[in-house]
């Protein structure tokens, strides 16, 4: 069966610009967690959708937000980019709410803020 | 606050020896406990978990973990290391299960030939 697809794998904005990043689940998944990676801080966890609705959220600005549609895909949006959003956003899918039911991780996509 | 650490950043070992990777946690409750592998422009793969029931867990490519609740470690450990183990490895953890992942910053192995 199919994995979980991000896309694009690769972008490049420029800071003030908004990007909006996609996920699409594996098939059956209702559970969509997004986080960010980077080499200073490691994965650092932005927020969790569970049957369109945001169950958890992590510590990161309103500029960040994300909601998840009725076929659970899920899409993030940054806004206002700085050039500390440079990161890489994984994003995992499960069939249930939380780690428990176990997360399945796509490649992520690769942001760069110049 | 629940939290992972991996105390080291880099471990490197020798082809064929066995190899561990440190991890110690602060979770209240009973701690749900995971390991992460990832490999270069790659996602994150699972490779074990603890929940509940017997301390020594066994996962993926014949990686096993140890939950310790006396010393709040889950440490990752292997036999027999491989050059194809190479990679960065991430401890996790969260207090029930429908909590997000608390994870490590992560411990680069590195095996050498």
């Amino acid at each position: 069966k199919a994995g979980v697809t991000q896309t694009p794998r690769y972008l490049i904005k420029t800071r003030g610009q908004q990007v909006t990043l996609s996920c699409s689940p594996i098939s059956g998944h209702r559970s969509v967690s997004w986080y960010q990676q980077t080499p200073g801080q490691g994965l650092q966890f932005l927020f969790e959708y569970f049957s369109e609705t945001q169950r958890n959220k992590g510590n990161f600005p309103g500029r960040f937000s994300g909601r998840q549609f009725s076929n659970s895909r899920s899409e993030m949006n940054v806004s206002t980019l700085e050039l500390g959003d440079s990161a890489l956003y994984l994003c995992a899918s499960s069939l249930g709410l939380g780690p428990d039911y176990g997360y399945t991780f796509g490649s992520g996509t690769r942001l760069t803020v110049v | 606050a629940q939290s992972v650490a991996q105390p080291e950043d880099q471990v490197n070992v020798a082809e064929g020896n066995p190899l561990t990777v440190k991890c110690t946690y602060s979770v209240s409750g009973n701690p749900y406990l995971f390991w992460y592998v990832q490999y270069p422009n790659r996602g994150l793969q699972f490779l074990l978990k603890y929940i509940t029931g017997d301390n020594l867990v066994k996962g993926s490519y014949g990686f096993e973990a140890e939950f310790n609740k006396s010393q709040t470690s889950f440490h990752l450990k292997k036999p027999s290391a491989l050059v194809s183990d190479s990679a960065l490895y991430f401890c996790a953890g969260s207090y029930s299960g429908n909590t997000p992942l608390v994870f490590g910053k992560g411990t680069r192995l590195s095996v050498i030939a």
